[in-house]
């Protein structure tokens, strides 16, 4: 069964560094999202991305966060310059067509830390 | 704005039902997904309703009430392996993101 893959699954970084979040959504779907979830806490959506364009961002997706496909099968998440309160998990996400009933799916994560 | 209400926590023993609900205020939705997520894990997909009413998916179902503003996720003949946080989450009519529910963590007992 496809599914949605993401590097790294954990990664430390020190506050003010440059974060590269890497997704590789599901082949033949055509809009991707990232999500957030700070530990103990509900998924937040941050971006929508279809048609090599953000569709939608959330207000937690300031100037320092930007997303990227470079290339016809990753999907990126860039932080420019972390933050301690980004520290979190991040999660990929790609369907299909949202106007149908498919459902989103889910990569595993990746955990950042920022000291 | 829209917000999706879930109690914090639900224990039950091995074998038993249990019913997590969802309340929630929002403008306009496709629908009411609920997903579960073990410690660590990734939201995985579980059920979807579309319209009013139940939709069964073997032990699990899942009920909407628009009119209510209102679902809930029923888990039938309970397992140890059942034990994780379970979202709500709708659909944004005007958009495509998910928005979750604050989350129900579900602790199965021998």
């Amino acid at each position: 069964e496809p599914e949605v893959t993401q590097t790294p699954s954990h990664q430390v970084t020190q506050m003010g560094q440059e974060v590269i979040l890497r997704c590789v959504p599901i082949s033949n779907h055509l809009y991707f999202y990232w999500y957030r979830q700070i530990l103990g806490q509900k998924v937040e959506f941050l971006v929508s991305f279809y048609n090599n364009e953000i569709s939608e961002k959330s207000e937690i997706f300031d100037d320092q966060f930007s997303v990227e496909r470079p290339d016809g099968s990753n999907f990126t998440l860039k932080i420019r310059s972390t933050k301690l309160e980004d520290s979190a998990m991040y999660f990929c996400a790609s369907s299909r067509d949202p106007q149908t009933m498919e459902t989103q799916y889910f990569g595993p994560g990746t955990r950042l830390l920022v000291l | 704005g829209q917000s999706l209400e879930q109690p914090s926590e639900v224990t039950a023993v091995e074998g038993a039902i249990v019913q997590i609900n969802c309340t929630y205020q929002t403008s306009g939705f496709y629908g009411l997904s609920w997903y579960q997520q073990h410690d660590g894990g990734a939201p995985t997909f579980l059920s979807y309703n579309a319209l009013d009413g139940l939709e069964e998916t073997g032990r699990f179902s899942s009920f909407l009430s628009r009119s209510d503003s209102y679902g809930y996720l029923l888990l039938q003949e309970l397992q140890m392996k059942d034990s994780a946080s379970y979202f709500c989450a709708v659909r944004d009519k005007n958009t495509d993101k998910l928005i979750f529910g604050t989350g129900t963590r579900l602790q199965v007992f021998p």
